[in-house]
């Protein structure tokens, strides 16, 4: 079974802060995705990356940064962290670029801004 | 651009009661089609998928969707729900080019007794 971890279920975070929100998958899968969750709103993509060292901008990548270093991990930075990004945020991978492939997904990351 | 349209934020419905769950969607160009299921604390997980061929879809679950080109439609049917389906339903498509999923907002599925 194709498995994507994000390292923490619950964060707390203070408004300022730098936070890392990481992402694993054990597939190696060449996609990897960063969504976040809002109710009324679905699902978001924040940024994706097809390759290592790549990254492509989502739809609402302000007062984001990701990292890609290596093929299994995708890092999710919030640079200095605002109440209005309090919400959930989904890691996801999938095979290389072809629309046809399924998205896998982790657990998700509940971040509060406070 | 793709888009995605969910009419329904919540849906209540009785066990063992058939369930539709409407997706509309817009795209000039060829598309696929997903559902995805959330239950409570967890991440999204597939359901079903429309890639081309027969138009009717079946999923895990007991789940069927239907993919109606004309009407730009892929609606999500179980003849009879459990209270275990109690959870949030996403459709979502992609198109041509490279993968990126739009997603619907959600409809709620409630199963009472």
């Amino acid at each position: 079974d194709v498995k994507v971890t994000q390292s923490s279920r619950y964060l707390v975070k203070r408004t300022g802060e730098k936070v890392f929100l990481e992402c694993v998958q054990d597939m190696d899968h060449e996609n990897m995705f960063w969504y976040r969750q809002d109710p009324g709103l679905g699902l978001r993509l924040i940024y994706f990356s097809y390759d290592v060292k790549m990254k492509e901008k989502g739809d609402i990548p302000e007062g984001y940064s990701v990292s890609r270093e290596k093929k299994e991990r995708f890092s999710l930075i919030l640079e200095s962290a605002s109440t209005n990004q309090t919400s959930m945020y989904l890691c996801a991978s999938s095979f290389f670029r072809s629309s046809k492939n399924v998205q896998y997904f982790g657990a998700g990351t509940r971040l509060s801004v406070l | 651009a793709q888009s995605v349209t969910q009419l329904d934020s919540q849906v209540p419905v009785f066990e063992e009661a058939p369930v539709e769950l409407r997706c509309n969607y817009s795209s000039s160009v060829s598309v696929y089609l997903f559902w995805y299921v959330q239950y409570p604390n967890q991440g999204l997980q597939l359901l079903l998928k429309y890639l081309s061929g027969s138009t009717l879809v079946k999923g895990i679950n007991g789940f069927e969707a239907e993919f109606n080109k004309s009407q730009t439609s892929f609606h999500l049917r179980k003849p009879s729900v459990h209270i275990s389906d109690t959870a949030e339903y996403f459709c979502a498509v992609s198109g041509s080019g490279f993968q990126k999923l739009v997603f619907g907002t959600g409809t709620r599925l409630l199963v009472s007794p």
